[in-house]
């Protein structure tokens, strides 16, 4: 998991309160990947991006999430107007390109709690 | 719709033998096979994988099989240790999909016992 940072590593949000995840791929590293984890399930995929570039999204829900990738800085994963439903695990992963079949690392995750 | 199935929530077994964890998929794009293991708190760590070209790859340990006909993989660790206390998840993707497009299965929570 080293060089995939992930922050906060908790985030406590009340209910209609805006939850904001940062992923900072691991370096040489242009494409991320975001995946929720529900209690008790395995990793869902949501969102794929490159830089300044949405690739895949057929995983984020229709509303309230949101997700980029700014040519400087961190990918940042966005829900407006939480809601309980949303507490889960949120993982990103990072790789140094889209197609070529490798590992992905993974960083530790930020734990949101709405509550 | 669960693509990947790991049907065995938990799995014991004895320290020196050897764990047997077990996965099975329905999607026929699916082409490329990982395994990987998490701990409390923490990422999935990358274990091994697959192409399904292979029947078989080993790694130290680890050697994972995968029966294409069956739409089944398996995971063989031996000889078990403690410090392969863990939950194991199974993930699959499909070629044209991005790299790390994974689907992946509910994971199986393995304890080796002393």
């Amino acid at each position: 998991n080293a060089g995939v940072m992930q922050n906060p590593r908790h985030l406590v949000r009340r209910r209609g309160q805006e939850a904001r995840l940062r992923c900072s791929p691991m370096k040489g590293h242009s494409h991320v990947y975001w995946y929720r984890q529900l209690p008790e399930e395995g990793l869902k995929f949501m969102v794929y991006l490159q830089k300044e570039n949405i690739i895949d999204e057929s995983g984020m829900p229709k509303e309230r999430f949101s997700a980029e990738f700014p040519k400087e800085g961190p990918s940042i994963l966005r829900i407006q107007q939480v809601v309980r439903g949303d507490s889960a695990a949120y993982f990103c992963a990072s790789s140094p390109e889209g197609m070529r079949r490798t590992e992905a690392f993974f960083g530790q995750g930020t734990r949101l709690t709405v509550v | 719709d669960q693509q990947v199935k790991q049907n065995s929530p938990s799995l014991s077994v004895q320290e020196g033998r050897i764990s047997i964890l077990n996965c099975d998929y329905t999607n026929s794009m699916f082409d490329y096979f990982l395994w990987y293991k998490k701990y409390p708190a923490e990422g999935p760590t990358f274990l091994i994988s697959i192409s399904s070209i292979k029947d078989k790859n080993e790694d130290g340990r680890f050697t994972v099989f995968l029966n294409k006909s069956a739409k089944h993989l398996s995971l063989h660790i031996v000889p078990s240790q403690p410090g392969d206390s863990a939950v194991y998840f199974c993930a699959a993707s499909a070629r044209g999909q991005g790299a790390q497009k994974l689907v992946f299965g509910q994971g199986t929570r393995l304890t080796i016992n002393p």
